[in-house]
């Protein structure tokens, strides 16, 4: 069964909206959490890391003030894409970090987000 | 130059063919080693992990050679449900960054 769930799935939004996508672990706690961002036939690209109750680190050329990253408890994450553009449309993945069940931290990544921007 | 590097694709092999898939680093801190499938518009899922001595799960095989930053992925017998994209990934860096290549589409013909 699922590891790690993303919300919603899937969004159409105008141009100038901002989206709000969240990113939860199921059965565990996630120390970490990741935000990636995959255009299509491209790599995932890591947009930014985040650790419970402090602030995200960001990739470079990632701009922090229109991706917002809160990462409020172990189990959930959010990122905020806000006055979304056009060139914003894209497949955004969450990942989450922890040890499960004893297990050595493995990262298990989320279903994604398919974001299309008016 | 792009940090982790794969064959280009598209793969397009019979069933029951073996296909090799290469993939090059250039971080020589990179610690851990992974090979991904992703399908199309799913998120990846870890196929395997890479270790020096290589690694064997079933029909797949990885290889890694950390003197020359070099990872493979063998796959013997290819199912038609091997069809997708085989991401090689690297870990990289005190907080674990997993860095991805561009990926290899595979696709399997009956």
């Amino acid at each position: 069964g699922a590891v790690v769930s993303q919300h919603p799935s899937w969004v159409i939004c105008k141009s100038g909206t901002s989206v709000k996508i969240e990113c939860r672990s199921l059965d565990f706690q996630a120390t970490t959490m990741f935000w990636y961002r995959q255009f299509p036939k491209q790599s995932l690209m890591l947009m930014a890391t985040s650790n419970e109750g402090s602030k995200a680190t960001y990739e470079q050329g990632v701009e922090k003030d229109k991706f917002l990253i809160n990462h409020a408890s172990l189990t959930l994450s959010t990122l905020t894409v806000t006055s979304a553009h056009p060139e914003d449309s894209s497949f955004y993945i969450c990942s989450a970090r922890g040890p499960r069940f004893g297990e050595v931290e493995t990262q298990y990544f989320g279903p994604g987000t398919r974001l299309l921007v008016l | 130059r792009k940090e982790v590097e794969q064959d280009p694709g598209p793969f397009n092999v019979p069933e029951g063919a073996t296909v090799a898939f290469n993939c090059t680093y250039s971080n020589s801190a990179s610690q851990s080693f992974f090979w991904y499938r992703q399908d199309c518009r799913k998120e990846p899922k870890l196929l395997m992990s890479v270790y020096s001595s290589g690694n064997e799960d079933g029909r797949f095989t990885a290889q890694l050679n950390r003197a020359s930053q070099y990872i493979s992925l063998l796959i013997r017998d290819s199912k038609l449900s091997d069809s997708a994209t085989y991401l090689c990934v690297v870990k990289i860096g005190s907080r674990g960054k997993l860095i991805f290549g561009q990926g290899t589409e595979l696709s399997v013909k009956p």
